[in-house]
């Protein structure tokens, strides 16, 4: 089963406007972290936002924000005033423990292809 | 501060041919993975280590092994490579639950 579903393959955004990226998770553990990567073309992981799931507030990194709603399992990114270097593809992630390991691991979406249009 | 080094960036390889992917962190982090990313989808957890001498299998372990021998140093072995092989790897680390620092990838093609 699923556990990160991200319902956007791909989104057109006009340069300035905001964006709100899907992302819906799936786990049974009540200790839980969901982050948000940014993969430019040149392939990097760039780490952008991270949401504890006992955080009390939504987390918020510059333009970046995180939507979280622990009810409906979503934890939706909100990107503000949109610039052209915000194209690239967006990764939701739940970091979680690893079944039968001594560690904790992250379990990737399938992406989010953001294009930004001047 | 170099972070998660990876080597090589790109390698082409044949079928059945064998190789290591080398991956190295200098900010003294107990947790290293590797990670693939199959083309439009996400990363998916192959190999793990919570320290020195000691590693466990993630999501999609077959086909590879790794080591650590070292803090610094994690290893992932291709034995006999194969083209569902073909795919991005990611090296990362992280000092405890998270805080992930990822390598800039390598991009292997079996051929």
């Amino acid at each position: 089963a699923q556990k990160i579903t991200q319902t956007q393959p791909g989104m057109f955004v006009q340069e300035k406007e905001a964006v709100t990226l899907d992302c819906t998770y799936d786990t049974s553990d009540p200790s839980y972290g969901l982050f948000w990567y940014k993969q430019p073309s040149s392939g990097e992981m760039i780490f952008l936002i991270y949401q504890g799931s006992y955080d009390q507030q939504n987390a918020t990194e510059g333009r970046y924000s995180l939507n979280f709603q622990k009810a409906r399992k979503s934890a939706n990114l909100v990107i503000s005033a949109s610039q052209l270097g915000d194209s690239a593809m967006y990764f939701c992630a739940n970091l979680e423990a690893i079944a039968g390991g001594g560690a904790d691991g992250l379990t990737f979406g399938k992406g989010t292809h953001l294009i930004i249009q001047p | 501060n170099a972070g998660v080094t990876q080597t090589p960036k790109f390698r082409i390889l044949k079928i059945g041919q064998s190789m290591t992917l080398q991956c190295a962190q200098d900010m003294n982090h107990n947790y290293m993975y590797w990670y693939r990313q199959d083309p439009g989808m996400g990363l998916k957890l192959i190999y793990y280590s919570v320290g020195a001498g000691i590693t466990d299998k993630g999501e999609v372990p077959n086909g590879y092994n790794v080591s650590r021998s070292t803090t610094e140093d994690f290893p992932l072995r291709l034995e006999l490579a194969a083209p569902s092989q073909t795919s991005v790897y990611f090296c990362a680390s992280s000092p405890a639950l998270y805080g992930y620092t990822f390598g800039s990838g390598t991009r292997l093609t079996v051929v």
